[in-house]
């Protein structure tokens, strides 16, 4: 069965510095998400995104984040200058309709 | 906030038992979905309920709705120690295709 696909299942970064999380969506899925979760709590959106372009952003997705579809497969979410807070594991989703495929997660470390 | 809340937050039963978890949410939803995510790994889809269905089953799975009382349940029938796993209710409010995620309960089979 096709599956959302993330890398690094794990990063650890310095506080200030960007990181790039990386997912490879479902194929012929439409639609693609970032969520995020932090320990022990609720599934937070980010951001979603169709056709080439974000069609929905939450509080959480400042101007420090961003999202790219650099080549048709990739989709990347981007934090500029990471703080603290943004320790937490981030989840990318994809879907054709309604119910979404998570992928594992990458679980950002900052320090 | 649209967001689903599920209770109870944890909960510890025996294999054989049923489970039941319920969600309430708090404005009008197109569909409310059930997920399962297993420690350290990304979501599942279990089960989509549509605001005009008040009930459907899947396998051991009995998911209700009750849109007048903005609220759902799933029941496990038949639980078994590899259903220990956290579920999450999540709801797309009506005109909008985000899902929002409640914080999930915590359930625990043993065997």
């Amino acid at each position: 069965e096709p599956e959302v696909t993330q890398t690094p299942s794990h990063q650890v970064t310095q506080m200030g510095q960007e990181v790039i999380l990386r997912c490879v969506p479902i194929s012929n899925h439409l639609y693609f998400y970032w969520y995020r979760q932090i320990l022990g709590q609720k599934v937070e959106f980010l951001v979603s995104f169709y056709n080439n372009e974000i069609s929905e952003k939450s509080e959480i997705f400042d101007d420090q984040f961003s999202v790219e579809r650099p080549d048709g497969s990739n989709f990347t979410l981007k934090i500029r200058s990471t703080k603290l807070e943004d320790s937490a594991m981030y989840f990318c989703a994809s879907s054709l309709a309604s119910s979404l495929h998570f992928g594992n997660g990458t679980r950002l470390t900052v320090t | 906030s649209q967001q689903g809340e599920e209770d109870p937050q944890a909960l510890s039963i025996q294999e054989g038992e049923n489970a039941t978890m319920n969600c309430s949410y708090k404005t009008s939803i197109n569909n409310l979905q059930w997920y399962r995510q297993n420690s350290g790994r990304g979501l599942v889809h279990l089960i989509l309920i549509r605001s005009n269905e008040r009930e459907k089953h899947s396998g051991r799975l009995r998911v209700t709705l009750d849109t007048s009382k903005k609220s759902s349940s799933l029941l496990i029938t038949a639980s078994r120690a590899a259903d220990t796993a956290s579920y999450f209710c999540a709801t797309d409010a009506a005109g909008y295709s985000t899902l929002t995620f409640g914080k999930g309960t915590m359930l625990l089979v043993s065997p």
